[in-house]
């Protein structure tokens, strides 16, 4: 089945522990990327890479870190986490073709205490 | 830089009726594309419908329809005989149709949809 696995679904932490959010998929896609959700706010893009070894900062990048080392793979890293990082975060791929759609993985909800 | 505006933060509608979310974008663009999606309380997105830029005639998907009015920069989303299993989050989006702008989806802020039996 297509599809983008993230995990892990829900997430508590503590301010200042560094922690990942993997994201894989298996369609072959070259782009990828992160999204968090907020109330009010809708999805913002946090980070995003056209291919492997190629990333760039969306809108709100502060305080978070990507890497594209293997095409499938697109990890979210988080290395001292804050109040403020608290929200649903969203991975998604596509084809680099204009008009194609995202698949987006489950979400994960992380609160940081 | 591209907007998408969702001014309707909740909207209710009764089973069987028809409803109608509102969207407005700006954009200098002449080429991009334009979605719908639609966000249960499972939380996972899903596609309900794409329109193209350069196509004149709305997008339909069964149930689900657009109007889409390029010069005003409005796409509206119309469900018709709303069911139970409706009720979700929607989110309108934008995604330009040059390469180089890469692949970004722009969201707007969505609106909560009930459905009353």
């Amino acid at each position: 089945e297509a599809q983008v696995t993230q995990n892990p679904r829900y997430l508590i932490t503590v301010t200042g522990k560094k922690l990942t959010v993997t994201c894989s998929q298996n369609m072959n896609h070259e782009y990828m990327s992160w999204y968090r959700q907020d109330p009010g706010l809708g999805l913002r893009q946090i980070y995003y890479s056209m291919n492997v070894e190629v990333t760039d900062k969306g809108d709100v990048p502060e305080g978070y870190k990507v890497s594209r080392k293997e095409k499938r793979n697109f990890p979210l890293i988080l290395e001292s986490p804050s109040p403020n990082q608290t929200s649903l975060y969203f991975c998604a791929s596509s084809l680099l073709i204009p008009g194609y759609g995202y698949t987006f993985g489950s979400g994960t909800r992380l609160t940081v205490v | 830089a591209q907007t998408v505006t969702q001014s309707q933060p909740e909207m209710s509608v009764q089973e069987a009726e028809t409803v109608t979310l509102s969207c407005t974008y700006d954009t200098s663009e002449s080429d991009y594309y334009l979605f719908w999606y639609k966000q249960p309380p499972s939380r996972q997105m899903i596609l309900v419908i794409r329109q193209e830029a350069y196509k004149q005639q709305n997008a339909t998907e069964n149930r689900f329809s657009v109007n889409f009015q390029k010069a005003a920069k409005s796409f509206s989303l119309k469900i018709s005989d709303s069911q139970l299993g409706d009720a979700a989050m929607y989110f309108c989006a934008y995604r330009s149709g040059h390469y180089n702008q890469g692949g970004k989806l722009i969201f707007g802020q969505g609106t909560e949809l009930s459905v009353k039996p």
